[in-house]
């Protein structure tokens, strides 16, 4: 079973979209981390969100965390060519100490 | 500044065969990782090393053993490879030896068990 859910699995917009992730835990989230993986290669870190409430923003990519700490949302405005591939967020539940991940999200851009 | 360097890249084995996935980090980090990622199944954590001569089961142990040789080095071990055990193997490291931390990841190796 999976600790943490990812919506949608499979993503498809059109270039210069928006488009919006979302990553659910069924329990409290002590730090929420966005990854981006390129197809074929390594994970690169994005974001890390650990207070409720808590907004990040990196270039076109925003990133929150909510009130109740136990989801979390990946928006990408205007997407481009360079947004596509899997997203995966990863956390820390319950003090855990060590990080699960989702199932991940698969971004294709169309131009 | 090589990160996380993980080798082979590409195996392909029979069933029944063994092999060692070999991780090793240059950032002085204290915790390691091995994940495997399948399809629809984002990544599951195998085995983990909070520090030098410390390792625990994640969510995935069965099947392989880990090693960790030094802080440098963790190695994956795969005694009797089966094809359920086909995916693509990530090894990991961070600075903190306890709790969740940022991960930064190899660039995966691809083992293919017929």
């Amino acid at each position: 079973s999976q600790e943490l859910e990812q919506s949608p699995q499979s993503l498809i917009v059109q270039e210069g979209k928006n488009l919006t992730i979302n990553c659910t835990s069924s329990k409290t989230l002590y730090g929420l981390y966005w990854y981006k993986q390129k197809y074929g290669e390594g994970l690169i870190f994005l974001m890390m969100l650990q207070k409720g409430g808590e907004e990040k923003s990196h270039e076109k990519i925003t990133a929150k965390l909510d009130e109740k700490k136990q989801q979390s949302s990946l928006h990408i405005t205007a997407s481009q060519p360079s947004h596509a591939g899997i997203y995966l967020c990863g956390a820390d539940i319950q003090g855990a100490q060590k990080l699960v991940f989702g199932q991940g999200t698969r971004l294709t851009i169309n131009p | 500044n090589a990160g996380v360097t993980q080798t082979p890249k590409f195996q392909v084995l029979k069933t029944g065969q063994s092999m060692t996935l070999q991780c090793a980090q240059d950032m002085n980090h204290n915790s390691m990782y091995w994940y495997r990622q399948d399809p629809g199944m984002g990544l599951r954590l195998i085995y983990y090393s909070a520090s030098e001569g410390t390792t625990d089961k994640g969510e995935v142990p069965n099947g392989y053993n880990v090693s960790r040789l030094n802080k440098r080095e963790f190695s994956l071990r795969l005694e009797s490879a089966a094809p359920s055990q086909t995916s693509v193997y990530f090894c990991a490291s961070c600075p903190a030896k306890y709790g969740a931390n940022v991960l930064t990841f190899g660039a995966g190796s691809r083992l293919t068990v017929l």
